[in-house]
């Protein structure tokens, strides 16, 4: 159980367009789910905090106009990157997190990441 | 803002030799998970230590949650080729209901044969 699905697992676009990115919850609901950036051999970087149902709540510094992230339903969360240029290009994870036992709450479930590159 | 120092953030060690890789804190977590990610992978979960003082084990790993639920520690025996990889601690802060995790900056590993 627990599993975390993203898609694409890797894109390149040009410059000036917008790419959306799919996180999907297969075998449990997420009523919480959070996006992440990382670096190349660096830790995760919290982006923004995803709510089923109501608006994402964002990290200091992050662009919430230029990231938009979408929690349409209790397994789906999308990130679109507008206006993408190479500055943006990273590995981008999700995750949702655990639900069920107490212990579970504090756990976080990833996808296996977005190479996004562009050029 | 709670800081989660890990430690080292490089090792580069010889197969079957044993390393520890430490997690610490000023603040008080509610829960603290391990996790190991390879390159080009989402992390993937390893553990999750809640009581303080507890010890879990998982096979050649031992993880550790301090008395006072602010550190903790993995010790990896024996280790081989295949545990190489990014080792990354999450801390749940003790008053957060959103459920955000506090990353450490990770422990690159590297067994060599």
């Amino acid at each position: 159980g627990a599993v975390v699905s993203q898609h694409p697992s890797w894109v390149i676009c040009k410059s000036g367009t917008s790419v959306k990115i799919e996180c999907r919850s297969l075998d449990f609901q997420a009523t919480t789910m959070f996006w992440y950036r990382q670096f190349p051999k660096q830790s995760l970087m919290l982006m923004a905090t995803s709510n089923e149902g109501s608006k994402a709540t964002y990290e200091q510094g992050v662009e919430k106009d230029k990231f938009l992230i979408n929690h349409a339903s209790l397994t789906l969360s999308t990130l679109t990157v507008t206006s993408a240029h190479p500055e943006d290009s990273s590995f981008y994870i999700c995750s949702a997190r655990g639900s069920g036992r107490a212990q579970e709450v504090y756990e976080q479930y990833f996808g296996p990441g977005t190479r996004l590159t562009v050029t | 803002t709670q800081l989660l120092e890990q430690s080292p953030q490089f090792l580069s060690i010889q197969e079957g030799e044993n390393l520890t890789v430490y997690c610490n804190s000023s603040s008080v977590f509610s829960s603290l998970q391990w996790y190991r990610q390879e390159p080009g992978e989402g992390p993937v979960l390893l553990v999750t230590v809640v009581t303080g003082g507890e010890v879990k084990k998982l096979k050649r790993l031992t993880f550790q949650f301090g008395d006072a639920r602010k550190d903790s520690s993995l010790h990896i025996t024996a280790a081989q080729t295949g545990d190489t990889g990014l080792y990354l601690c999450a801390g749940a802060e003790i008053y957060n209901q959103g459920g955000k995790l506090i990353f450490g900056q990770g422990t690159e590993l590297s067994v060599k044969p």
